[in-house]
């Protein structure tokens, strides 16, 4: 079945880019109607939507991030990726990425998530 | 943004116990509502999707009901392995935002 996997560096120094990617594996990140989505997790806080990205490309953003992230795919590494600029300390979180059970519906499948710390 | 609003935002309750988790939309999100059950350093996992349609392999003591602005989940009898956090999601309009959830605890 398929899984998916977080990887990057667990700490970020403030005011540099925070970059993730997620390994999809046991399918084709271009096989069916999915939207590939990136979720964070403050400690100790709620769960928020940060973006998807389709396997044509086409991204959408949360407007509160978007104007220091880009979410992308490769399609041919079969994963999708993740990157955040000018990071500060509230960027600190759990990142998950997620699939949805079909575009634009609930998350049925997330990657075991991965810490990343903003902090010099 | 569609605000979702979680209450309570703390319930103890007794295993056996018919527990009631309620959420609200800021504006109609027609059934497009999700519920996830976070465990502490675990992953979070879907437990209803469309209002009230059961996630495949999540035991049948949980139901989901409502439309348009107020949304339940209900365990009819709580076992031990349901407590948690529960999170509301709305996927009506983009962006998905989530509620503040609702954390099960033993009372």
């Amino acid at each position: 079945q398929v899984q998916l996997q977080e990887s990057g560096p667990g700490l970020v120094k403030p005011s540099e880019t925070l970059s993730l990617t997620c390994s999809v594996s046991g399918g084709s990140i271009t096989s069916g109607s999915y939207f590939w989505t990136w979720i964070r997790q403050p400690p100790g806080k709620g769960l928020e939507w940060v973006g998807y990205t389709y396997h044509t490309g086409s991204a959408y953003y949360n407007p509160s991030l978007k104007s220091r992230l880009t979410i992308s795919v490769d399609t041919s590494k079969n994963q999708f990726s993740l990157e955040l600029s000018s990071v500060t300390a509230a960027d600190t979180a759990v990142y998950y990425c997620a699939r949805d059970k079909t575009r634009g519906d609930a998350f049925d499948l997330w990657g075991q998530g991965t810490m990343v710390t903003v902090s010099s | 943004d569609i605000q979702m609003t979680q209450s309570p935002s703390t319930l103890s309750v007794s295993v056996g116990d018919r527990v009631t988790l309620t959420c609200r939309a800021s504006q109609s999100i027609g059934r497009w509502l999700a519920w996830y059950q976070q465990k502490p350093g675990k992953v979070p996992k879907l437990v209803m999707y469309k209002a009230s349609n059961l996630e495949s392999g999540v035991p049948s003591r949980f139901s989901g009901s409502g439309s348009g602005t107020e949304f339940t989940l209900t365990i009819s009898s709580l076992q031990p392995d349901d407590f948690a956090t529960y999170y509301c999601q709305q996927y009506q309009t983009n962006p998905w935002t989530f509620g503040q959830g609702t954390k099960v605890e033993i009372k």
